[in-house]
C-alpha cells in the first residue's frame, strides 16, 4: 500500500506570503494528523481530522493557520501570512483507528518549510 | 508539565558496536511508550511499542526497555550497522493510540562510522 504522501517536500517562501502544504493519508484511514517540528525543539501536535471534522485543533499556533480535509481524504495545511518563526518541517500522519493499541501511526516525509 | 527528555542528544559509535540511548518522561497519565527511527529527510518509522505492563520489546537488533515507575526508558542497539545512523525519538502516549495525545522527545542524532 502506499504511504502518507506529502507535498512539497520543500518550500521556500520570503515572510507576508502564503503556503500551501497537502497530505495525502493511506487511503481508508480515518484519522489524520498534522504536527510540526521547529529548529532544536521536538516534534509538535498542530491538529487532528477524523474524516473531514477537526477533532482536536488545540496545538494551532495561531488563526494564520487554516487547515481543511475536505470530503474526509487529503488534507491541507495553509499558512497566510507566513512569518519567520513558521519555519520548520510539517509531518503528516495518518492511523486507521484511535484508541487502539496497535493501530500505529504512519507518517509522511514532511514538507521543509523556509521562510526567509 | 508532560516532557520527555532524551540522552545524548548525539553520539558517534562506529561501525558493529552497540549502544544505548536514554529516555526519561513525566507525562502523565502514561499509556504507552514508543520508539521511532528517523532517517534524514524522512518520516519517523516505529520501532517498539511498549505499555506499562511491558519492561522489554525486541525489534531484530533493536532492544527497548521500560521502568515505568521510575518513567525511563531506553533502546539498545546491538551490533550496529551504518544504515543505524539517524534520529531516534521518544515518544509518550497519554492515550491508546491517540496522535494527539503523544508527547515527543528532542531525539538522539546517531551516527555510525565504518
Amino acid at each position: 500500500e502506499a504511504g502518507v504522501t506529502q507535498f512539497p517536500s520543500h518550500s521556500v517562501i520570503e515572510k507576508g506570503q502564503t503556503v500551501t502544504l497537502r497530505c495525502d493519508p493511506i487511503s481508508g484511514h480515518d484519522n489524520l494528523y498534522w504536527y510540526r517540528r521547529v529548529m532544536g525543539k521536538e516534534i509538535k501536535f498542530l491538529l487532528h481530522f477524523v474524516k473531514e471534522s477537526k477533532q482536536d485543533e488545540s496545538g494551532m499556533p495561531n488563526n494564520r493557520f487554516l487547515a481543511e480535509r475536505t470530503g474526509g481524504t487529503y488534507s491541507t495545511l495553509k499558512v497566510q501570512p507566513a512569518e519567520l518563526e513558521d519555519s520548520g518541517v510539517y509531518f503528516c500522519a495518518s492511523s486507521q483507528q484511535t484508541g487502539v493499541y496497535n493501530s500505529p501511526l504512519h507518517f509522511g516525509n514532511g514538507t521543509r518549510l523556509t521562510v526567509t | 508539565k508532560n516532557q520527555v527528555e532524551q540522552s545524548p542528544q548525539s553520539l558517534i559509535i562506529l561501525e558493529g558496536k552497540n549502544c544505548t540511548l536514554q529516555c526519561n518522561y513525566t507525562v502523565s497519565p502514561f499509556s504507552n511508550l514508543r520508539w521511532y527511527k528517523q532517517d534524514t529527510g524522512r518520516g519517523p518509522v516505529s520501532l517498539t511499542i511498549m505499555t506499562f505492563s511491558e519492561n522489554t520489546k525486541s525489534n531484530g537488533r533493536y532492544t527497548a526497555t521500560l521502568d515505568a515507575d521510575t518513567k525511563q526508558s531506553s533502546l539498545h542497539i546491538t551490533a550496529s550497522q551504518l544504515s543505524d545512523s539517524a534520529s531516534y525519538i521518544c515518544v509518550v502516549s497519554r492515550h491508546n493510540n491517540a496522535g494527539n495525545m503523544l508527547t515527543f522527545g528532542g531525539g538522539t542524532r546517531l551516527m555510525v562510522k565504518p
